[in-house]
């Protein structure tokens, strides 16, 4: 089925442990990124890519790390997990900057213990 | 430094009658707005734009109108549905960086 997918839904780790966020989308979209959701906060945006090998922070990058070997596939990187960054985390990716709408993934929930 | 603000976090509205969602901003560079709809458990949805050049935009049930003088939009669903209950995100685009500005949402509960 073709679009944006996220794994793994859920997941509960301990301070201190690396984790590692997949999102794969099956459009051949240039653009992809990666977004945190918080109360209070709508979403912010992480780390975007707008193709393979070409990455940039975005509002909150700390204690994040991105990759992007392959155009489809755009893992996100928690290198040691933190209190603060329990959230719901979103992918997302388009096909060029002009019109600007965004294809979301489900979402994330990550807790950190 | 808030760019966007949606003032209201939430919104209660009868089946059949107007919703209106509204958002204020401060950058004036901002050259594109986006409105996105989020149900639980899913990932937000584009619903509706407007470019900066003009002061309304209509799809269906929903309008969004905006305010450049007045730095502000709104989003207008006539009427509304209850399947219209949802989190509703104002999202101006960034012309100079091209980098989209969440808001930090309203949620819209339509009851019959």
């Amino acid at each position: 089925d073709a679009g944006i997918t996220q794994s793994p839904r859920y997941k509960i780790t301990e301070t201190g442990r690396q984790v590692t966020l997949m999102c794969h989308q099956t459009w051949s979209h240039s653009y992809m990124f990666w977004y945190r959701q918080d109360l209070g906060h709508g979403l912010r945006l992480i780390y975007y890519s707008a193709a393979a090998d070409i990455t940039d922070k975005g509002e909150v990058p700390d204690g994040y790390v991105v990759s992007r070997s392959k155009t489809e596939n755009f893992p996100l990187t928690l290198e040691s997990a933190t209190r603060s960054q329990t959230s719901v985390y979103f992918c997302a990716s388009r096909s060029s900057p002009e019109l600007g709408e965004l294809f979301f993934g489900e979402g994330s929930r990550l807790t950190v213990l | 430094d808030q760019q966007v603000k949606q003032n209201s976090p939430s919104l209660s509205v009868q089946e059949g009658r107007i919703s209106i969602l509204n958002c204020d901003y401060t950058n004036s560079m901002f050259d594109y707005f986006l409105w996105y709809k989020k149900y639980p458990a899913e990932g937000p949805t584009f619903l509706i734009s407007i470019s900066s050049i003009k002061d309304k935009n209509e799809d269906g049930r929903f309008t969004v109108f905006l305010n450049k003088s007045a730095k502000h939009l709104s989003l207008h669903i006539v009427p509304s549905q209850p399947g219209d209950s949802a989190v509703y995100f104002c999202v101006p685009r960034r012309m100079e960086t091209d980098k989209l500005i969440f808001g930090t949402g309203t949620r819209l509960q339509v009851f019959p």
